[in-house]
């Protein structure tokens, strides 16, 4: 089955313990990307990756650690979590050969819910 | 000002009901137009895109977009309570490939 697998799905961690959460996709895409999701803000990016060894940053990369080693796994890693990260996280896999005025659809995982005490 | 902004609801509405959620946007760059449908404890699933203005049929669902008035709409027609979830707009001007998504509205199809 075509997916996007997150781990863990749910954690609770304290202020400045190192976390990583891990992402991984079957679908052999080049684009992968994490997003958190908070009440009333909508999903906002956090890094993205065109390919393997290729990242950037997305709208609020602050706090934020990424790497892209294989194709297939995009880990986010958090060196010190504060509480303003507790969020809802998901991330998002899709291929990047694009048509002319076509869209890509991003596949997204089932999300991970963090609390930073 | 966020870039899209989207009514929260809640929406509530009988089953068989035509509903109508909607996005407003102020970047005239975006040039695809998304409809993703997210469950509860679920991630997102893409439900229906548009690129520029127009409109897009598929099945119950149809999705309009009017650049001129940076206005978008997803209609359901003979709404199901299988219907019940948050709706996210996103949008994008390609390239880059980031989306810019809105707030989501929350809908309950009562049976």
């Amino acid at each position: 089955e075509a997916q996007v697998t997150q781990n863990p799905r749910y954690l609770i961690t304290v202020t400045g313990k190192k976390l990583t959460v891990t992402c991984s996709q079957n679908m052999n895409h080049e684009y992968m990307s994490w997003y958190r999701q908070d009440p009333g803000l909508g999903l906002r990016q956090i890094y993205y990756s065109m390919n393997v060894e290729v990242t950037d940053k997305g709208d609020v990369p602050e706090g934020y650690k990424v790497s892209r080693k294989e194709k297939r796994n995009f880990p986010l890693i958090l060196e010190s979590p504060s509480p303003n990260q507790t969020s809802l996280y998901f991330c998002a896999s899709s291929l990047t050969r694009t048509k002319i005025n076509s869209y890509n659809e991003q596949f997204f995982g089932p999300g991970t819910r963090l609390t930073v005490l | 000002q966020k870039e899209v902004e989207q009514d929260p609801g809640p929406l509530s509405v009988p089953e068989g009901a035509i509903v109508s959620l909607n996005c407003t946007y102020s970047n005239s760059a975006f040039q695809y137009f998304m409809w993703y449908r997210q469950y509860s404890r679920k991630g997102p699933e893409l439900l229906m895109y548009t690129y520029s203005s127009g409109n897009k049929e598929d099945g119950r669902f149809t999705a309009q977009v009017d650049k001129s008035s940076k206005y978008i709409s997803l209609f359901i027609r003979d709404s199901q309570p299988s219907d019940s979830a948050t709706y996210l707009c996103a949008m994008s001007a390609g390239g880059r490939r980031a989306l810019t998504f809105g707030s989501g509205t929350r809908l309950q199809v009562q049976p």
